[in-house]
């Protein structure tokens, strides 16, 4: 079956400029997870969505940063007035509802901030 | 919340030699621990987990161990193959459902 998507590959803006970074998560999976990857750098947790609990934002580096996550499968992340290090790969990742299960991950969204 | 740490951050081996990567937590209610390898331009993939009620698993060439009363964990790769040359990235949760991810080690097999 199809895995865990993203879009778009690729996303180059400028400066102040807001973006939205989408996932589609494996059809079934209730949890949903936004991870982002600097340069050589590990996982930085963002927020995860679990069914239709109130999202755990702990992880959201500043009020730039809102996720949704609509019908519970699509989630968008928005980042606003994006600034420079804000550069790096924004990756999404779903599993099954019960915990400690493998989180799929999606191929990600490289975002350069010029 | 829960800390991990990650070691080494970048490993060298002989193709056919052993790597041994390790990580420490600090939540002892930690009980799940999964390890993932991301090859280059790639997604993260889980290769091995293990749950707190056994101290070691092992698949084919790669085993975990793991020590509840030191609050670590480490990834073992016997017989190692250029194939295995990625970044490999430790875990463990906090909470039920969020996970925190270690800063990755980079695995290069020399051939």
């Amino acid at each position: 079956g199809a895995g865990v998507s993203q879009s778009p590959s690729n996303k180059v803006t400028e400066k102040g400029k807001d973006v939205e970074l989408r996932c589609d998560p494996i059809s079934g999976h209730t949890a949903l997870y936004w991870y982002r990857q600097s340069l050589g750098q590990g996982l930085e947790f963002l927020i995860y969505f679990q069914g239709n609990s109130a999202p755990d934002k702990s992880g959201l580096p500043s009020d730039r940063f809102s996720a949704e996550r609509t019908g519970g499968s699509v989630s968008t992340l928005t980042i606003q007035r994006t600034q420079q290090e804000d550069s790096a790969v924004y990756l999404c990742a779903s599993s099954l509802v019960l915990a400690y299960n493998e989180q799929f991950f999606g191929p990600g969204t490289r975002l350069t901030v010029l | 919340g829960e800390n991990v740490e990650q070691h080494p951050s970048t490993l060298s081996v002989q193709e056919g030699d052993s790597a041994v990567i390790k990580c420490t937590y600090s939540d002892s209610a930690s009980n799940y621990f999964p390890w993932y390898k991301q090859e280059l331009g790639k997604r993260p993939q889980l290769i091995i987990d293990i749950r707190s009620n056994v101290g070691e698993k092992k698949d084919q060439r790669i085993a975990v161990t793991l020590n509840k009363t030191a609050k670590h964990f480490s990834l073992h790769i016997t017989e190692t193959q250029p194939e295995d040359s990625a970044v490999y990235f430790c875990a463990a949760p906090s909470g039920t459902y969020k996970y925190i991810f270690g800063t990755g080690t980079r695995l290069k097999v020399l051939a």
